[in-house]
């Protein structure tokens, strides 16, 4: 049982590049999360997913997109990377709102 | 939105003693308050959660009290171990039918043999 795999996990981009996180989930959970960690701020909620079909926006959307692609899936997009951007993400599932939240292994991602 | 503070943010202890982190949050309508323990490079993991329905929760060494009056909660660690040395993240979901969990920003408990 893997649980949330979140894939890749580091990754280095230049100023201005694209990228798209991955996640997938195998505990048929509704809910899913991206969250980015930085030293000192603790865990800041991007987006999030309730369910299959809905995206909503958390604490800190701006310069991110997100895609629930399926039950499983949930990926997360930076269209134009941004230094202020390096930062540990996350990405965690539950069976819904109230519910503990199970988090993946992380991407260390650097932006130069 | 939800607003948790959490105190202190670094801790160390001497093995065998006891540890206690405290919480508080500013939406009075929370109704579910997780702890997360981090190890260094490694994801946050679930170690204990309570609810608004409850004063209390146990389990084993670590146990979790509410005091909603007050709006805060606290994290106690008895007889600590050197493998308790993590990060520890408090957390409040919003009231209704809100997702979204507000992260403290971290105690980083540090136990000495």
């Amino acid at each position: 049982n893997a649980g949330v795999t979140q894939t890749p996990k580091f990754q280095v981009l230049k100023t201005g590049q694209s990228m798209t996180l991955q996640c997938a989930q195998d505990m048929n959970h509704n809910s899913m999360y991206w969250y980015r960690q930085d030293p000192g701020m603790g865990l800041r909620l991007i987006y999030y997913s309730a369910s299959e079909g809905t995206t909503d926006k958390g604490e800190v959307p701006n310069g991110y997109n997100v895609s629930r692609l399926n039950k499983r899936e949930f990926s997360l997009r930076l269209e134009s990377a941004a230094p202020s951007q390096t930062s540990v993400y996350f990405c965690a599932s539950s069976d819904k709102a109230g519910q503990p939240q199970h988090f993946g292994d992380g991407t260390r991602l650097s932006i130069l | 939105g939800e607003n948790v503070e959490q105190h202190p943010s670094t801790l160390s202890v001497q093995e065998g003693d006891s540890a206690v982190i405290k919480c508080t949050y500013s939406d009075s309508a929370s109704n579910y308050f997780p702890w997360y323990k981090q190890e260094l490079g490694k994801r946050p993991q679930l170690i204990i959660d309570i609810r608004s329905n409850v004063g209390e929760k146990k389990d084993q060494r670590i146990a979790v009290t509410l005091n909603k009056t007050a709006k805060h909660f606290s994290l106690h660690i008895t007889e600590t171990q050197p493998e308790d040395s993590a990060v520890y993240f408090c957390a409040a979901k919003e009231s209704g039918g809100s997702y979204q969990l507000t992260f403290g920003k971290g105690t980083k408990l540090s136990v000495i043999p």
